[in-house]
């Protein structure tokens, strides 16, 4: 089945502990996407990837990493997450990134940073 | 810059019509529409690629106008279904996919 996977779905962690959380597709998808959303806000973009080793920020990439080292991860660090982190998070991924591909979503993974 | 969805929020009773509107301050490519579930993971429902385009399926339409930077979405003869929030992604002119997404608007059917 063509999916995107994200672990953990649910994570409460205090503020300082380095975490990551993992992303996967498995239908070959060049781009791929971290959003995050938050309550009257919408989905606001981390950080994009067009394709392996080719990573940007999006509009909100304070206070996180990404890497491509492989085509279907695209796994989000929160070096020291921040009580402000607290949120849901998706992964996106489309198949090439051009204008007009659709954007398919993970599962999302809510985060509570104490 | 986030697209302006309106209304923000919609009752209606199983059965009616409502219609979102997205409006843009930049030029678009396309737009996006999406419904998420509660809890759930934002599911794709359409793209409309071309000012005037109009797209469907089922009981679920879309319009978009270029040249206003709009886009409308179209519930006629909502089923409970429906229920959810809805949002439009908008693509600027940039060369390449970057979608910004409005705010929702979030739509309640009723029995």
């Amino acid at each position: 089945e063509a999916q995107v996977t994200q672990n953990p779905r649910y994570l409460i962690t205090v503020t300082g502990k380095k975490l990551t959380v993992t992303c996967s597709q498995n239908m070959n998808h060049e781009y791929m996407s971290w959003y995050r959303q938050d309550p009257g806000l919408g989905l606001r973009q981390i950080y994009y990837s067009m394709n392996v080793e080719v990573t940007d920020k999006g509009d909100v990439p304070e206070g996180y990493k990404v890497s491509r080292k492989e085509k279907r991860n695209f796994p989000l660090i929160l070096e020291s997450p921040s009580p402000n982190q607290t949120s849901l998070y998706f992964c996106a991924s489309s198949f090439s990134g051009r204008r007009g591909d659709t954007q398919y979503f993970g599962p999302g993974t809510r985060l509570t940073v104490l | 810059q986030q697209p302006v969805q309106s209304p923000q929020a919609v009752i209606l009773r199983e059965g009616e019509d409502a219609v979102i509107n997205c409006s843009s301050s930049k030029a678009l490519y396309s737009v996006h529409w999406y419904r998420q579930k509660h809890g759930e993971a934002p599911v794709f429902l359409m793209i409309l690629l071309k000012g005037g385009e109009q797209k469907g399926h089922d009981k679920i339409s879309a319009s978009f106008n270029e040249k206003k930077q709009q886009s409308s979405l179209y519930l006629t003869a909502s089923q409970l279904s429906y229920s959810g929030t809805y949002f439009c992604g908008t693509d600027p002119h940039t060369g390449f996919q970057k979608l910004v997404f409005g705010t929702g608007t979030r739509l309640l059917v009723s029995p």
